[in-house]
């Protein structure tokens, strides 16, 4: 079936580091993706999306492309700050469908 | 932006007991809501998808029983978790598709249930 990987974490950063949090999907057809973004106390919020190979998702410095070839959405941020400490999921959207697949989560924390 | 408010937070309740918890979207309307479990380290799993006025549809495995779904307006969509027990003990989140000009996925900031 229909499955979304990604990194384990915690992944512990300092200021202004480079940023990867890896996922890989399984999926039939042609599913969209997506990142999530969840905050301390708050709901899952839609950080960015893709909906076809080679499309580039962007919001707040994160950027992922969708690789058909290696069926992957890695997340990436140049220079993370403290802000950005939340947890990160990695999702995909069967194709067709409301339904949504989501990794793991990877917990992301920012020291100053 | 679009917001769906999810109560309680957290809620502690005695084995055999039934819990309610409610997702509301707050300025759209919602004809189709998702419930989400997440156990620790794991992903979210989709429990149901409510659909407004119309049963839920269960995904497999998920006791319909257990987890009873009720969508009866646009804006409000309830879980109760009926006579619950320590293994029902789990974080379930909401989530609430916008449409229009909102068409996308919105999501409640989640309950932690703990069954004693």
């Amino acid at each position: 079936g229909d499955s979304v990987t990604q990194m384990e974490g915690p992944v512990t950063l300092s200021e202004e580091a480079f940023l990867t949090i890896n996922c890989t999907y399984t999926a039939t057809g042609y599913p969209s993706l997506f990142w999530y973004v969840q905050y301390p106390g708050e709901g899952l919020q839609l950080l960015l999306k893709a909906t076809k190979a080679d499309d580039k998702g962007s919001n707040k410095g994160f950027e992922a492309t969708y690789r058909k070839e290696t069926t992957s959405f890695h997340l990436e941020k140049g220079s993370v700050q403290v802000s950005d400490s939340a947890v990160y999921f990695c999702a995909l959207r069967i194709s067709g469908t409301y339904k949504y697949i989501f990794g793991t989560g990877t917990r992301l924390k920012v020291l100053a | 932006g679009a917001v769906v408010s999810q109560h309680p937070s957290w809620v502690i309740c005695k084995s055999g007991t039934s819990v309610k918890i409610e997702c509301r979207s707050l300025d759209f309307q919602a004809t189709t809501m998702f419930w989400y479990r997440q156990f620790p380290k794991q992903s979210l799993m989709l429990m149901a998808t409510s659909n407004e006025g119309s049963k839920a549809t269960y995904e497999q495995g998920v006791e319909k029983d257990k987890f009873l779904i009720n969508h009866a307006s646009l804006t409000l969509s309830t879980l109760t978790v009926t006579s619950a027990h320590p293994e029902d003990s789990s974080f379930y989140i909401c989530s609430a598709w916008g449409q229009g000009a909102n068409e996308k996925l919105f999501f409640g900031s989640g309950t932690q249930l703990s069954v004693l």
